[in-house]
């Protein structure tokens, strides 16, 4: 089954421990992405990626990382989560640029930073 | 800037008609989404409009006016598992694929 697989679904951690969500893709595309999605403002972007060792930052970057060492694979590292990190979390994929290429969306990461 | 306009909130009746519209403001202009959205869940796929113009898709239809900047999903025939939040997504042009997100419209459907 085609899909995007984000782990794990719930977090609970302390402020400064790092942490690490994995999201993996299995439809071979290129372009992958993570949001946060906050109430009353919206999914917002974190980092992206073209293609494999290509990132790049989105419009709320500031506290998180990313790495694309594999197509697959675009995991969001929290060096040191801080309680303003706490939300849900969406990794999303999409085969490419343009067209009718909407991104499929993983079931989404509840972290809560106390 | 960028920026998406919908309304917050929207109820409706079992078997009738809503519409939810959308404004948005976007560096340039190339194709817009509409996404369903269940509480917690991820954004599942609704439509997709490039061109000015209706587009349909069995009870739900998207309409797209790229010279006023304004969208609406029309979802017919509702059913209590519309009950969700609908996000309107414009992509800005350029090189990568990102789209821009409302706050969405949350809608709650009544017997």
């Amino acid at each position: 089954e085609a899909q995007v697989t984000q782990n794990p679904r719930y977090l609970i951690t302390v402020t400064g421990k790092k942490l690490t969500v994995t999201c993996s893709q299995n439809m071979n595309h290129e372009y992958m992405s993570w949001y946060r999605q906050d109430p009353g403002l919206g999914l917002r972007q974190i980092y992206y990626s073209m293609n494999v060792e290509v990132t790049d930052k989105g419009d709320v970057p500031e506290g998180y990382k990313v790495s694309r060492k594999e197509k697959r694979n675009f995991p969001l590292i929290l060096e040191s989560p801080s309680p303003n990190q706490t939300s849900l979390y969406f990794c999303a994929s999409s085969l490419k640029t343009g067209g009718l290429y909407g991104y499929t969306f993983g079931s989404g990461t509840r972290l809560t930073v106390v | 800037g960028q920026n998406i306009d919908q309304p917050t909130e929207m109820t409706a009746t079992e078997g009738a008609i809503v519409q939810i519209n959308c404004t948005y403001q976007t560096s340039g202009f190339n194709g817009l989404f509409w996404y369903q959205q269940h509480a917690g869940e991820a954004p599942t796929f609704l439509s997709y409009n490039v061109l000015d113009g209706l587009e349909e898709k069995g009870r739900f239809s998207s309409f797209l006016s790229r010279s006023k900047g304004y969208s609406y999903l029309l979802l017919k025939e509702l059913q209590m598992k519309d009950s969700a939040s609908y996000l309107c997504a414009p992509r800005p042009a350029g090189g990568y694929n990102k789209l821009i997100f409302g706050a969405g419209t949350r809608l709650a459907v009544h017997p």
